[in-house]
């Protein structure tokens, strides 16, 4: 079966410091991973994704990601953090055996002026 | 903005009232899906239609009644439904159910009951 870690359920940094939302997976096959970000009274938006090739996957809004087959992580990164990143941000998986979505519990960023 | 469209934004009902959540894409997506999402939590599959048909219930209560009229559409009716049912409902598409292509989802409706 499919599952998805987010071992931080709150990240706080200062803006303009980088900023690192952990997500580890697990699945059968290769893995198809997914970052979504959800403001709040928003539904969710795509980040960016990771199906095979380059292991660094640059997104949406200056997010980057990158992928560790060894460590089975997908992490999410950006340089430097803004005040409008705060938000809950979820991780998540699929196989490539075309099983569904699942999602990560989610990490609430909190980014500090 | 979404390119997936949900109405109502927000919805209050009784517990033995019938009413239905709408969602409307127009990316040409074959697969479509229903989620509930409780507050800080990740969203629950309860739906999903491929090329207009269900295929996939995740054991949703018979008080949810989902409905997918063309490829653009997507209903879920609710009748009788229960203060526990209270949460965001999320709609979402992708190219199909198979892809490795991300779904988009729609801003949902937040469903409160009395």
């Amino acid at each position: 079966a499919q599952s998805v870690a987010q071992p931080e359920d709150q990240v706080n940094v200062a803006e303009g410091n980088p900023l690192t939302v952990k997500c580890t997976y697990s699945v059968s096959g290769n893995p198809y991973l997914f970052w979504y970000v959800q403001y709040p009274n928003r539904g969710l938006q795509f980040l960016l994704k990771y199906i095979t090739g380059d292991n660094l996957v640059k997104g949406s809004y200056g997010f980057e990601a990158e992928f560790n087959k060894s460590q089975t992580s997908f992490h999410l990164k950006k340089p430097s953090a803004l005040v409008s990143d705060s938000a809950l941000y979820f991780c998540a998986v699929r196989d490539n055996y075309g099983q569904n979505f699942v999602f990560g519990p989610g990490t609430r960023l909190s980014v500090l002026p | 903005d979404t390119e997936v469209t949900q109405t109502p934004k927000h919805l209050v009902m009784g517990m033995t009232n019938k009413k239905s959540l709408k969602c409307e894409q127009h990316m040409g997506h074959r697969a479509m899906y229903w989620y509930k999402q409780k507050a800080k939590k990740p969203p629950e599959l309860m739906f999903v239609y491929s090329y207009e048909k269900l295929s996939i219930n995740e054991s949703v209560p018979s008080r949810f009644s989902p409905e997918c009229p063309n490829s653009s559409l997507l209903n879920l009716h609710l009748h009788a439904l229960q203060p526990e049912d209270s949460a965001l409902y999320l709609c979402a598409s992708s190219q199909d159910y198979s892809s490795n292509q991300p779904q988009h989802f729609g801003d949902g409706t937040r469903l409160s009951i009395l």
